[in-house]
């Protein structure tokens, strides 16, 4: 059975990089698409982006001058950078698999404050 | 891209049936059948419930089902019962090739 494990610092400072790592157990990195999706307190799903074909990738319009989404297939994990974050982007973030996001982590919560 | 459109809340009583809809356009649920639903319990991450507009994933109650109509995808609950009382969400692609959220529809068994 897959398992998905978010990690990553629960607090990052306004206009720095927010960096998460999810790693995969049970199952290859290297097929399926890898998504990150974020939710902030109290609001609703919003998807990031997702990686596919160990490299490929594709992004919220919204969000696409401001994301990067890596793979490393020899750790079996995959990497959500966001770049000049703010306030607004306080949210559990999670991790996925699938384009249907059959499978997800248990999510991590990451304040962005001074 | 725009959310899709969900009702902010729906309720009902043990052992009724309830739907909820999630509204699109032309250039997502209306084209393609990428359309998804997912529950999410307090404190939980969601769990995929139907998926390519109306497949059951394994272990998933045959009570959910899914539809779609137009522009509009429905997901029915039939049998209400206490522990179906959540947050659901719905996705579809896009004619961007990625997906896109409703807003989420808050379910209280009465």
């Amino acid at each position: 059975q897959v398992q998905l494990q978010e990690s990553g610092p629960g607090l990052v400072k306004p206009s720095e990089t927010l960096s998460l790592t999810c790693t995969v157990s049970g199952g290859s990195i290297s097929i399926y698409y890898w998504s990150w999706i974020r939710q902030p307190p109290g609001k609703g799903l919003e998807w990031i982006g997702y990686i596919y074909n160990s490299g490929s990738a594709d992004y919220n319009p919204s969000l696409k001058s401001r994301v990067t989404i890596s793979v490393d297939t020899s750790k079996n994990q995959f990497s959500l950078q966001l770049s000049s974050v703010t306030a607004a982007d306080t949210a559990v973030y999670y991790c996925a698999r699938d384009r249907e996001f059959g499978h997800w982590g248990q999510g991590t919560l990451v304040t962005v404050s001074s | 891209q725009s959310a899709l459109t969900q009702p902010a809340s729906v309720s009902g009583s043990p052992g009724q049936s309830i739907t909820i809809s999630c509204t699109g356009t032309s250039s997502d649920i209306g084209t393609y059948n990428d359309v998804s639903w997912y529950q999410q319990h307090p404190g939980k991450a969601p769990k995929l419930m139907i998926y390519a507009v109306n497949i059951r994933p394994s272990g998933v109650s045959i009570r959910f089902s899914g539809s779609k109509s137009g522009n509009t995808a429905s997901l029915t609950i039939s049998g209400l019962q206490a522990e179906d009382e959540a947050d659901y969400y719905c996705t579809s692609y896009t004619s961007n090739t990625t997906p896109v959220f409703g807003g989420g529809t808050k379910l209280t068994v009465l």
